[in-house]
């Protein structure tokens, strides 16, 4: 199946840095997700985006639809140690039911 | 807490064996969808039920096939079981256009 490609694959920042990651797809999307993975859980969903250019906030977090509904950005400011795990963007298409999803980015954050 | 319950959470099954996984949805929530994740990836899309009824379905062959209860609840059935099988599997409850909100996964091996 369709994976978006998502970038950067990891990053490594020290407490207190802005953090900034995007999610890019080769089909024109109608929603956006972005969700926050631990190890051995499941995915919890931080943002929903539904229309194009789009800016949403979830606390520290910021995320937006692009322009041209092929990509999505996701912000994290002033980050903390519990930020630490495995962002995945989802994306869906106006046919078909189902989410494709990023192949994910790392965040290490260093206190 | 997405009130998304997965069962049981960690599994091993010997190859050639079937297995069955089960997924309570969030109440209210009409959709199931099923993503198999695998080590180091983004999860990908199994199938769909919306009111008990197949509504989708990725790249996986036929021996993956599963039910959506009155309740919404579901199960996915993995027959003839293979080493590749070896993954997280995760439940997304939703509204059929809504966002989808995970549970925590059930972690099969296969040996």
């Amino acid at each position: 199946g369709q994976q978006l490609n998502q970038s950067p694959q990891s990053m490594f920042i020290q407490e207190g840095e802005d953090v900034s990651m995007n999610c890019t797809s080769s089909s024109i999307f109608n929603t956006w997700l972005w969700y926050k993975q631990d190890p051995g859980e499941g995915p919890v969903l931080l943002i929903a985006l539904y229309k194009a250019g789009e800016l949403t906030s979830n606390g520290r977090l910021t995320a937006q639809f692009g322009i041209t509904r092929k990509d999505s950005f996701l912000n994290i400011s002033a980050s903390i140690p519990s930020d630490v795990g495995i962002y995945f963007c989802a994306g869906k298409a106006n046919t078909g039911n189902q989410f494709y999803f990023g192949t994910g980015t790392s965040l290490t954050v260093i206190p | 807490e997405t009130g998304v319950t997965q069962s049981p959470t960690h599994l091993i099954k010997t190859r050639g064996q079937q297995v069955t996984l089960r997924c309570s949805s969030q109440s209210g929530h009409n959709t199931v969808s099923w993503y198999q994740q695998a080590l180091g990836q983004g999860p990908q899309f199994i199938f769909q039920y919306y009111r008990e009824e197949e509504n989708g379905r990725g790249n996986f062959p036929p021996r993956f096939s599963g039910l959506q209860f009155p309740n919404y609840s579901s199960e996915l059935n993995v027959n003839a079981l293979e080493l590749d099988d070896s993954a997280l599997y995760l439940c997304a409850s939703s509204l059929l256009t809504g966002r989808a909100f995970f549970g925590q996964g059930t972690r099969l091996t296969v040996v």
